[in-house]
This record gives structure tokens, C-alpha cells and sequence, in this order.
């Protein structure tokens, strides 16, 4: 059982390309999340969905955008990359449809590093 | 006021000694809350939920006090392995839009 897992866990780009990353789960999990991580920051939601073909904007999901085309994979891309989006991404999903309040549980990725130069 | 504040620490704690750290939140409608460990360079884990009568996982003790809106973790007989940073999560009311973490306490146990 894989749980969660991103791709890629690593990646460096120049200020203005673009990339998606990729998470995968395979829990059957209705509703999946990705944050990012900086130093002195804390987790920051970006987006989320709470179920195939819907996404939602989280605290700072400006210079983002997502896909959840199918139940297990939830992207989350980048079209414009810039510095201030270096960080550590992570994706999280949740075990039970009444979302993640009643048990606190997300289940989360091993995160992505990316760096923008 | 942040919604919700740790001490980032470090906390740098002999082996073997008892450590405690708080949480403290503004919103008083809060409704659940937990503690997340995060090792370095890890993705977080869910340690442990905080119950208002407070519970207990071994030598880990997680208490709620409502009146004075804070959550506190205690480690007893702390081990290098305790070593992380541990992240409270609370939360008001249902819904699917995520936890909102606090950016985490330090903790390093010495041998």
C-alpha cells in the first residue's frame, strides 16, 4: 500500500517555467490538499478538493492552479514559476467523507522540494 | 492575535526528562484539536487528538484548557527518538477546506 505519493520529489526551475506536480493516492480518499512549507511559515493550504472534478482555493493559492480529474491523482501546477514559490510542497488526503475535522487525520505525501532561481 | 501560536523553540531537553509545550489559540469556538509530529525533512503524521477530559498514548499526555484557550503536550521519560517538531492543529466547526497548523515547536533531546 503506497498511501500517498508526489512527484517529483525534487526539482529546480527558472524564474517563468512552468510544472505540475503530481500526487497520487491510493486509499480511496474523497478529499485531497496541497500545502506548502516555508521556514517560520508553517503548512499553508493552497488548494483542495473535496471529491473527481472539483477543486477549492485554500489560504494562498494565487500563482497555482489544480486538477482533479481522476478520484486518486490531484495536480498541482505552476505556469509561471517565481522565487517566492520555492518551498516544500505537500499533499495530504483524508480517510473519512466527513473530511479531516472529526478525526484530524491527513494522510500526508513525502512532500516535493522545489527550488526557482 | 494568530489563529494559532507555538513557541518554535528549540526545546533542548536532557534524555529521560519530562517536556511539555503549549498551543495556544485565539478562536473560542474552536471544536477539535491535535497534535501532528514532523520529523526533519519528513512529511507530518498525526501524533495524537486532544479530548477535553485530556488522554493519554503512553507516555505522551495531550490537555485542552477551554478558559484559558491553549492545548499543551507532555512527554515523559523523553527519548532521543522524541526528537521533531511537533505541530498543533485546531479546528472550528465541519467541513472539508483543511487543518489549519501551527508553524510547530522544536524539540531536541540530548543524550
Amino acid at each position: 500500500n503506497a498511501g500517498v505519493t508526489q512527484t517529483p520529489k525534487f526539482r529546480v526551475l527558472k524564474t517563468g517555467q512552468s510544472m505540475t506536480l503530481l500526487c497520487a493516492q491510493d486509499m480511496n480518499h474523497e478529499y485531497m490538499y496541497w500545502y506548502r512549507q516555508d521556514p517560520g511559515m508553517g503548512l499553508r493550504l493552497i488548494h483542495y478538493s473535496v471529491g473527481e472534478g472539483t477543486t477549492a482555493k485554500g489560504e494562498v493559492p494565487d500563482g497555482y492552479n489544480v486538477s482533479r480529474l481522476k478520484k486518486q491523482n490531484f495536480l498541482l501546477g505552476l505556469e509561471s514559476a517565481a522565487p517566492s514559490q520555492t518551498s516544500v510542497y505537500f499533499c495530504a488526503s483524508c480517510l473519512l467523507a466527513g473530511g479531516p475535522r472529526s478525526t484530524g487525520e491527513l494522510f500526508f505525501g513525502e512532500g516535493s522540494r522545489l527550488t526557482v532561481l | 492575535r494568530k489563529e494559532v501560536e507555538q513557541d518554535p523553540g528549540p526545546f533542548n531537553v536532557p534524555e529521560g526528562a519530562t517536556v511539555a509545550f503549549n498551543c495556544t489559540y485565539s478562536n473560542s469556538a474552536s471544536q477539535s484539536f491535535f497534535w501532528y509530529r514532523q520529523d526533519c525533512r519528513k512529511e507530518p503524521k498525526l501524533l495524537m487528538s486532544v479530548y477535553s477530559s485530556g488522554n493519554e498514548d503512553g507516555r505522551f499526555t495531550a490537555q485542552l484548557n477551554r478558559a484559558s484557550q491553549y492545548i499543551s503536550l507532555l512527554i515523559r521519560d523523553s527519548k532521543l527518538s522524541d526528537s521533531a517538531t511537533y505541530l498543533c492543529v485546531v479546528t472550528s466547526g465541519g467541513g472539508a477546506d483543511g487543518l489549519t497548523f501551527g508553524k510547530g515547536t522544536h524539540l531536541i533531546i540530548q543524550p
